[in-house]
């Protein structure tokens, strides 16, 4: 059973560009939530995708946005990339609502300069 | 209010100490309850859930308390290895959209 893999591990881009994070989910888990965690604050909940379709999403503004493909990987698109972006992307799988906890990407570490 | 709060520390311990750490959250529809350890620069690992009746896990305890909107974890016996960031998890959300609200966060030392 392989757990939930990210990537890229670490990235630089420039103010104004765009990025696009990936991440494989967990066998068998059909749920992938984005987080966004800032240096000494606990991870914020961006957006959730279940089979495909958007089901939830925090308080981002809509140059956030993702996608959830059959196989139940996902992606994470930021437009117009800010400084304040800069931050560890976390990538979350569960199966349903994670009733029984979510398995954690090892993030993708997005530095804008 | 924040949604989830927690005292970010940091909880400077000998090893062998017992450690408690608290807190509190702001939705009273919170639906499950969790304790993931995160260690410096990695992502965090769920430690283990916590349920009504409090819950033990070797060295660790949890417990909520529903009508006060509060959960606890303490460690026992510390260990050096115990030191990371312990962050205090709720989920609430009808039919699949169960999203994770975590608090700042504590940290925790341990010192021989």
């Amino acid at each position: 059973e392989t757990g939930v893999t990210q990537s890229p591990t670490h990235l630089i881009k420039t103010r104004g560009q765009q990025v696009t994070l990936r991440c494989s989910s967990q066998s068998g888990h059909n749920t992938v939530s984005w987080y966004q965690q800032a240096l000494g604050q606990g991870p914020q909940f961006i957006f959730q995708y279940y089979r495909e379709e958007e089901n939830g999403r925090g308080n981002f503004p809509p140059r956030f946005s993702g996608l959830q493909f059959p196989n139940y990987s996902s992606e994470l698109n930021v437009n117009a990339l800010e400084l304040d972006d800069s931050a560890l992307y976390l990538c979350a799988s569960s199966l349903g609502t994670g009733s029984y906890g979510y398995t954690f990407g090892s993030g993708t570490r997005l530095t804008v300069v | 209010r924040k949604e989830v709060e927690q005292d970010p520390g940091p909880f400077n311990v000998p090893e062998g100490a017992t450690v408690a750490f608290n807190c509190t959250y702001s939705n009273s529809a919170s639906q499950s309850f969790f304790w993931y350890r995160q260690d410096c620069r990695k992502e965090p690992k769920l430690l283990m859930s916590v349920y009504s009746s409090g819950n033990e896990d070797g060295r660790f305890t949890a417990q909520l308390n529903r009508a006060s909107q509060y959960i606890s974890l303490l460690i026992r016996d510390s260990k050096l290895s115990d030191s990371a960031t312990y962050l205090c998890v709720v989920t609430w959300g009808s039919g699949n959209t169960g999203k994770l609200i975590f608090g700042q966060g504590t940290t925790l030392q341990v010192k021989p």
